[in-house]
């Protein structure tokens, strides 16, 4: 596969639940980025990793935990999460952070969250 | 302000031409994006003009850039209802927080046949 690649493109889960949003990317990139996408802020940067270190947390609730075990792969844990919660999660990576050119960022397809 | 301004709607008749348009704050940024979101979607990467330049056309799309006034815009010519859809305006950004990408909130276009 090619590109940025996400999963689960939906998700249901009751408050109680824990569940984890994963994303993957086959393009060489180092650097990997959250959004959360909702009718209230339609592009919110939540956590961005470089190289595998996290570099940005936008003040984001810790029911929300990210996790980049290498430059490919990016995990958003998610546990008792709230109904204000329910969002598009998107993934997005660039070659590296910081040095943004002509290729910008490249974006998953996103995973439709809903909590119920 | 916001770091980015876009008009959220804009609404056309199939065939005609449509212009968003994008005003921005910061007059280091390098490169200028355009996005285009369709339901269900993530954002996929349309064009981008380097910082240099004044226009770039690409088919049906045409992108201006005013440097002195921040001002971008997009151009579709001869719009489709395949066109529908949320148009991101973006540009990249040293330092500071938000990441180095900085979005506006978009411009969602109809398309009516």
């Amino acid at each position: 596969e090619t590109g940025v690649t996400q999963t689960p493109r939906h998700l249901v889960m009751g408050m109680t639940n824990k569940k984890s949003l994963k994303c993957e990317q086959h393009l060489g990139h180092n650097a990997m980025y959250w959004y959360k996408q909702s009718a209230k802020k339609p592009l919110e940067l939540m956590f961005v990793y470089n190289f595998k270190e996290q570099t940005e947390n936008n003040s984001v609730p810790s029911r929300f935990s990210p996790e980049c075990p290498n430059s490919s792969h990016l995990f958003l844990h998610l546990h008792t999460l709230q109904p204000e919660d329910s969002a598009l999660y998107l993934c997005a990576s660039s070659q590296t952070y910081g040095r943004q050119g002509a290729d910008g960022y490249t974006f998953g397809s996103g995973t439709r969250l809903t909590v119920v | 302000g916001e770091d980015v301004e876009q008009s959220l709607f804009l609404s056309v008749r199939e065939g005609d031409s449509s212009v968003i348009n994008c005003t921005y704050t910061d007059s280091s940024s390098t490169y200028l994006y355009w996005y285009k979101q369709e339901p269900g979607a993530g954002l996929q990467l349309l064009t981008y003009i380097f910082s240099n330049m004044d226009m770039k056309q690409d088919q049906r799309l045409t992108v201006l850039l005013n440097k002195k006034d921040k001002h971008l815009s997009l151009r579709i010519a001869d719009t489709q209802t395949g066109d529908s859809a949320i148009y991101f305006c973006a540009h990249n950004r040293y330092g500071g927080s938000q990441g180095n990408l900085i979005f506006g909130k978009g411009t969602k276009l109809s398309v009516k046949p």
